[in-house]
């Protein structure tokens, strides 16, 4: 069965200061990989996929993700971090031998202090 | 306006009662899924509906119930089996055949009375 694992369930950083949010899944085969953003009470917004073809995705609001077969990880990122990035996010793995479902992990909750 | 819409956005359940939330869409996705979330955790799949008139259970159906009668709505009932109800549901959309994005709704906080 494919699991996420997001190994951190806080993290805050200043704002202006890089962050990488950290994602790793267990599945045999190439997985298909996504970040999602919650702000407090609402859905969730889409950031950015994978499915294939270049390693480096880059998604809305400045955010780019790595995947790295090697270390089954697929790391969310951003060079600079604005206050209104305040919200938790949550990576999501899918495959075709899982029903095409999507699994999620349990979320990091992102604080930016001023 | 484009999206999905799930109503209403605060639902107050009393003990013994079966609720009703809705979501519908217009996005013309063919797959529609439902899932609960709980304070500081991930989401789990309740249900799931891949075609009008076929839905699937998902790892946590026990005390909820769901419809697939046309291709733009998918009401979950969480029915009074469903002991601790209490919690934040999200509907989602996808278009269909192999692994989709999902596209989410604004969602719906059930409380208990």
């Amino acid at each position: 069965a494919q699991s996420v694992t997001q190994p951190d369930i806080h993290i805050t950083v200043s704002e202006g200061a890089s962050l990488e949010l950290r994602c790793n899944y267990s599945y045999g085969a190439t997985p298909y990989l996504f970040w999602y953003v919650q702000s407090p009470g609402q859905g969730l917004q889409l950031l950015l996929k994978y499915f294939s073809g270049d390693t480096l995705v880059q998604g809305i609001k400045g955010f780019e993700a790595e995947f790295k077969r090697s270390q089954s990880s697929f790391n969310l990122r951003k060079p600079s971090v604005h206050w209104s990035d305040a919200a938790e996010y949550f990576c999501a793995v899918g495959s075709n031998n899982a029903g095409n479902m999507l699994t999620f992990g349990g979320g990091t909750r992102l604080m930016v202090k001023p | 306006d484009g999206g999905i819409t799930q109503s209403p956005k605060y639902l107050f359940r009393k003990e013994g009662q079966n609720v009703t939330l809705s979501c519908e869409q217009n996005l013309n996705h063919d797959a529609m899924y439902w899932y609960r979330q709980d304070p500081g955790q991930g989401l789990r799949l309740i249900y799931y509906s891949q075609i009008v008139n076929d839905f699937q259970k998902g790892d946590i159906a026990e005390g909820y119930s769901v419809s697939r009668e046309k291709k733009e709505s998918f009401p979950l009932t969480v029915t009074s089996a469903q002991k601790n109800p209490t919690a934040f549901y999200l509907c989602a959309t996808g278009r269909g055949g192999g692994v989709k994005t999902q596209y989410f709704g604004p969602g719906t906080r059930l409380l208990v009375l």
